[in-house]
């Protein structure tokens, strides 16, 4: 079953923040970031193993509670460059597959 | 880093005819690739695994006669559209891992339009 994402789309303006959560229904070994402009393929964001830990990126974190099944992306001071759709990608462990997320439309504004 | 080059990056062909679509592992060897499909403004949908040297897996609901995969090397794997059709019309993507516990790479993705 596909990983539920929120919100479905937000609008920001630049340097405001957002969290992006993905919800999963069954237990994760993993979970994968990626965001992906109009027309091209997905960008790797960063991956959270299991364990419960947060990961950062400069002006983009993340954070993993297994055993809520939830991770969520957290962009601070947005760019207009964050603009796109993110998708969470999420493993279970057995076969190393990523199920990909319903996808959050961020959109950065001046 | 990891580059997984995709062609072609987009195809037009006619109802009834076949198309390949080619990925290349190019600083790696990629003993498993992914084939995703996505329709606009959707997620992307997991179609097969494609494993080196073995047949592929393909998920529930997708026939495996009609998107034919080969994996016949560590660095190529290929995916054929068989007899498309205008409801095959969607941009498909390849994806692989260089090592475990990374990220996966994306190739640059296919656009196929059936008309």
């Amino acid at each position: 079953q596909q990983p539920v994402q929120s919100p479905q789309a937000v609008i920001l303006r630049e340097g405001e923040d957002a969290v992006i959560n993905c919800s999963s229904s069954k237990a994760l070994y993993s979970v994968h970031w990626y965001r992906q402009k109009h027309g091209e393929a997905p960008v790797f964001l960063m991956i959270l193993l299991k364990g419960g830990e947060q990961k950062g990126h400069e002006k983009i974190s993340a954070s993993f509670n297994e055993k809520k099944q939830q991770s969520s992306l957290y962009l601070t001071a947005s760019q207009l460059s964050y603009s796109g759709t993110y998708f969470c990608g999420t493993d279970p462990g057995t076969a190393s597959k990523l199920t990909f997320g319903t996808g959050t439309r961020l959109q950065v504004t001046l | 880093g990891a580059v997984v080059s995709q062609h072609p990056s987009w195809v037009i062909c006619k109802s009834g005819t076949s198309v390949k679509i080619e990925c290349r592992s190019l600083d790696f060897q990629a003993t498993t690739m992914f084939w995703y499909r996505q329709f606009p403004k959707q997620s992307l949908m997991l179609m097969a695994t494609s494993n080196e040297g073995s047949k592929a897996t393909y998920e529930q609901g997708v026939e495996k006669d009609k998107f034919l995969i080969n994996h016949a090397s560590l660095t190529l794997s290929t995916l054929t559209v068989t007899s498309a059709h205008p409801e095959d019309s969607s941009f498909y993507i390849c994806s692989a891992s260089a090592t475990g516990g990374s990220g996966y790479t994306f190739g640059s993705g296919t656009r196929l339009t059936v008309v």
